[in-house]
């Protein structure tokens, strides 16, 4: 059973800091992967997908990386301002089923002080 | 841009009521879903749904859960008879006709409070 992982669970970081966040997932036979943000008590909005085939996939000052092999993701975050303060989920599609069904980790509570 | 849209935002009920929570996907999505979320808790995957029927189902998605799509726009989630475990946030998604590799799309999610 796939599962994922987001260490830690908190991070807090001065403004203009550049971060990675991080995600792993146990089982390799993966679709894609995409990041989440989550603002609190709202809907999760779509930030990347990488295909299982890509390495990368970059949006503004985001970059998401993918590493199947070793079940490894990482989302880094250029120069963080404090309206990126929320909670980052990285979610896996399995590459078996007649459909998308993304399996979620539970996400990293990012908190950027001014 | 198109959005997904979820009604109602905010639902209590009486443990044992019905409820339908409903969800307009983005117009030309053919693949859809529901997730939840119990506070403090992952996002579950619950159901997909294309062609007019269940495309998977997880082990939380029984017989008190039913799904439907009752026109062009609408798709609805029932659950039957609640109990106070489904009280969580609930997710409906939608993806586009294509490739597996498509991104879901999430609405903003209904509160469900079950009393």
């Amino acid at each position: 059973k796939q599962e994922v992982t987001q260490i830690p669970a908190a991070l807090s970081v001065p403004e203009g800091e550049n971060l990675v966040l991080n995600c792993s997932f146990t089982d390799s036979a993966i679709y894609n992967l995409q990041w989440f943000r989550q603002d609190p008590g709202k809907g999760l909005t779509s930030l990347l997908l990488i295909q299982s085939s890509q390495r990368e996939q970059t949006s503004g000052r985001l970059n998401a990386s993918l590493d199947k092999s070793s079940g490894r993701s990482t989302l880094y975050i250029a120069a963080s301002q404090p309206g990126d303060s929320a909670t980052y989920l990285c979610a896996v599609d399995p590459l078996t089923g007649a459909n998308s069904k993304l399996t979620f980790g539970k996400g990293i509570t990012l908190s950027v002080r001014p | 841009e198109p959005e997904v849209t979820q009604t109602p935002s905010h639902q209590v009920t009486q443990m044992g009521q019905e409820v339908i929570l409903r969800c307009v996907p983005i117009s030309n999505h053919l693949y859809f879903y529901w997730y939840r979320q119990i506070l403090g808790q992952k996002v579950e995957f619950l159901v997909s749904f294309y062609n007019n029927e269940i495309s998977e189902k997880s082990e939380i998605f029984d017989d008190q859960f039913s799904v439907e799509r009752p026109d062009g726009s609408n798709f609805t989630l029932k659950i039957r008879s609640t109990k106070l475990e489904d009280s969580a946030m609930y997710f409906c998604a939608s993806r586009l006709a294509g490739g597996r590799g498509d991104t879901q799309y999430f609405g903003p999610g209904t509160r469900l409070t079950v009393l």
